[in-house]
């Protein structure tokens, strides 16, 4: 596609729910990137994709927190045990390749609420 | 570890005025420093970057940024400002995988 796409745009659950959050990156990138914008805040880093595997998940807050990327394209982010907290906009974004000088291409974001 | 200071949370300036977004950095080695903006309900857009070379660095809708070592600065800069320019702008420094950016700052230009 021309940009990068996320589903659903705006997700509302209850705290305690399972949620799933879907990335389509730039077609032929290979490095994909979850972020995390709270209000008020600029965007934390959670995991980074080269390919199939998850490079760097340093970032991710805790074990609830869980992310795929089985074929290389499309990844998603996976929410257990939701909690009041998690409430954000996840921003996704993908690299031509992974490394220093490449920018990222953001997408729009969903925006999760947690009741 | 590599952080990003924007000091302002907002920025007022009148259309047709100069202006600035200040960013600072801290960095271990050098630094390879970028900026965004972002548009209400969308995603962050690339701006400018600047990677080594020029201290002036030019980018998309007019903006350019100057590198400054001695003052671990990255500042960003445009002539002429429009009401179109109006949204909120990050700092940013990129680490081999990760981007850390700043709290952003909110440009406001009024007609």
């Amino acid at each position: 596609g021309a940009g990068v796409s996320q589903t659903p745009s705006n997700k509302v659950t209850e705290k305690g729910k399972y949620v799933e959050l879907r990335c389509d990156p730039i077609s032929g990138h290979t490095a994909l990137y979850w972020y995390r914008q709270s209000l008020g805040q600029g965007p934390e880093f959670l995991i980074y994709f080269q390919g199939t595997g998850a490079a760097d998940d340093s970032g991710l807050p805790n074990d609830r927190f869980f992310a795929v990327r089985p074929e290389g394209s499309v990844s998603t982010l996976k929410i257990q045990r939701t909690e009041r907290g998690d409430s954000a906009v996840y921003l996704c974004a993908s690299s031509q390749l992974a490394g220093t000088y490449n920018e990222q291409f953001f997408g729009p974001g969903t925006r999760l609420t947690v009741l | 570890a590599q952080s990003v200071a924007q000091p302002e949370d907002q920025v007022n300036v009148a259309e047709g005025n100069p202006l600035t977004v200040k960013c600072t950095y801290s960095v271990s080695g050098n630094p390879y420093l970028f900026w965004y903006v972002q548009y209400p309900n969308r995603g962050l857009q690339f701006l400018l970057k600047y990677i080594t070379g020029d201290n002036l660095v030019k980018g998309s809708y007019g903006f350019e940024a100057e590198f400054n070592k001695s003052q671990t600065s990255f500042h960003l800069k445009k002539p002429s400002a429009l009401v179109s320019d109006s949204a909120l702008y990050f700092c940013a420094v990129r680490g081999y995988s990760t981007l850390t950016f700043g709290k952003g700052t909110m440009l406001l230009v009024s007609p």
